[in-house]
C-alpha cells in the first residue's frame, strides 16, 4: 500500500529555514519521484520541485534560490528545506509520487504558519 | 511559464446533471494535462492523467479531452460525492503549473 506522510514544525518564525520531511511507505524512492507542492489556505496548487528515482532534482525558477531538496533512502524519507521564509510562505506543503507522470499518489499534507 | 486559465471559477449543478470543466493552457502543451480533485479538508486526488486516462479506481462518469491549448473534464452524471474543487495541471514544460481550479457544488 502506497502511503506518504509530511512532518514539519507547523510554526516557523519568519526569515527562518523550513524543514519538511515525506516519509513514505509500499515503494521504493530509487524507483518513484517524488514531488514537493504547496497550497496557500485552500487555494490554488503550487509545484516545488521533485527528486528523481536516481537522486537527481529539479525546482521550480520561484523558489530556486532558497529550496533544497534532498533524501535518504534507507530511511526512505525525502527533505523539503527551504530559507528566508515570509508570511506568504504560509500554507499546506504536500509531498506526491510520480507515477506515468501525474502526481498519483498524496500524502495528507502538513500545515506551516510563518509567524511570529 | 504556462499559464492555465480554468473556467469556469464556481459551478452549481444538480445530481444526475452532466457537467463540463474547461481548462485553457496558454500555450500548445501536448495533452500532458492532468485533473485533479479535491475535497475539503482533503489532500488533491488523480482523476485523469494526459488528458484522458482514468487513475485506477476512478468511476467511469468522469472523462477528460482535448488537445493543444485547450481541455474538458466531464461529469457525465453528477454524484453529491463530486463537490470539490477540480484542478488541472500541465505537465508539458517546467515548472508544472496548476489552474485555479473550479469548485463545483450542488443546486
Amino acid at each position: 500500500q502506497v502511503q506518504l506522510k509530511e512532518s514539519g514544525p507547523g510554526l516557523v518564525q519568519p526569515s527562518q529555514t523550513l524543514s519538511l520531511t515525506c516519509t513514505v511507505s509500499g515503494f521504493s524512492l530509487t524507483s518513484y519521484s517524488v514531488h514537493w507542492v504547496r497550497q496557500h489556505s485552500g487555494k490554488s496548487l503550487e509545484w516545488m520541485g521533485r527528486m528523481w528515482s536516481d537522486g537527481d532534482t529539479s525546482y521550480n525558477s520561484a523558489f530556486t534560490s532558497r529550496l533544497s531538496i534532498s533524501r535518504d533512502t534507507s530511511k526512505s524519507q525525502v527533505f523539503l528545506k527551504m530559507n528566508s521564509l515570509q508570511t506568504e510562505d504560509t500554507g499546506t506543503y504536500y509531498c506526491a509520487r510520480n507515477e506515468l507522470g501525474a502526481f498519483a499518489y498524496w500524502g495528507q499534507g502538513t500545515l506551516v504558519t510563518v509567524s511570529s | 511559464d504556462i499559464q492555465m486559465t480554468q473556467s469556469p471559477s464556481f459551478l452549481s449543478a444538480s445530481v444526475g446533471e452532466r457537467v463540463t470543466l474547461s481548462c485553457r493552457a496558454s500555450q500548445n502543451i501536448n495533452k500532458y494535462l492532468d485533473w485533479y480533485q479535491q475535497k475539503l479538508g482533503e489532500a488533491p486526488k488523480l482523476l485523469i492523467y494526459n488528458t484522458n486516462n482514468l487513475h485506477t479506481g476512478i468511476p467511469s462518469r468522469f472523462s477528460g479531452s482535448g488537445s493543444g491549448t485547450d481541455y474538458t473534464l466531464t461529469i457525465s452524471s453528477l454524484q453529491p460525492e463530486d463537490v470539490a474543487t477540480y484542478f488541472c495541471l500541465q505537465r508539458n514544460s517546467w515548472p508544472y503549473t496548476f489552474g485555479a481550479g473550479t469548485k463545483l457544488e450542488l443546486k
